[in-house]
């Protein structure tokens, strides 16, 4: 079956890089998303990923994809403290648009 | 551009009422989306619409759930009877894709149903 899962929770000084990690256990997952929520509000799409790449870098944000250990990782760059919210990573696969989704890594960015 | 938005944003009920969560799509959006949030746990999809047709409803937990997009514009989702397990985050999010390639669904901000 599909299974998401990281870290509950990950604690960084501002100015600090982030590193939220993230494992699945589909292999046919084609594409795989990165979430965030921040309080009270909805879910903010912030990048995705295609299975057939390993990396893709968006500004502060950088995607890794080890597709053979099924690891995917989001790095933050210089971390700040609007960054503090819950990511969640997501997947879904060909057939199923449905998203199947990790259960969040709240990150805290102290001053 | 108006977001995905969500009726009530709270809701606080007792075991074995019923509640109706709306959800208003992006205009133009085909696609609608129910996920929910339980205890802080791992957000779980509930069931797709294509305009007013289920495409999957696998999510579903059981038949007291109901979901309906008449006309294909805004969904509700009923419960009834309400359970105490049912507490959670429910929230909506559409989507325009109509074939192939990666689906980005916009989140609504959720709607917090408590079940005493």
């Amino acid at each position: 079956g599909e299974d998401v899962e990281q870290s509950l929770f990950l604690s960084v000084r501002e100015g600090d890089s982030s590193v939220i990690n993230c494992t699945y256990t589909d292999s046919s997952s084609t594409y795989l998303y990165w979430y965030k929520q921040e309080p009270g509000a909805g879910l903010q799409l912030l990048t995705y990923i295609f299975s057939n790449m390993d990396m893709k870098q968006d500004q502060r944000l950088t995607v890794l994809l080890n597709k053979k250990d099924k690891h995917l990782s989001l790095r933050i760059a210089d971390t700040q403290t609007g960054d503090s919210a819950i990511y969640f990573c997501a997947e879904t696969h060909t057939g199923r648009r449905a998203l199947t989704f990790g259960s969040g890594t709240r990150l805290q960015v102290q001053p | 551009e108006a977001g995905v938005t969500q009726f009530p944003s709270h809701s606080v009920i007792e075991k074995g009422q019923t509640v109706t969560l709306r959800c208003d799509p992006i205009s133009g959006h085909d696609n609608l989306y129910w996920y929910r949030r339980v205890m802080g746990k791992e957000i779980k999809f509930l069931l797709h619409f294509v305009k007013e047709s289920k495409q999957d409803e696998s999510g579903m937990p059981n038949n007291r759930f109901l979901a309906e997009r008449t006309g294909g514009t805004y969904s509700t989702l009923k419960v009834q009877p309400a359970e105490l397990e049912d507490s959670g985050v429910y929230f909506c999010a559409s989507s325009p894709l109509k074939g192939g390639g990666t689906d980005t669904q916009y989140f609504g901000p959720g709607t917090r149903l408590t079940v005493l």
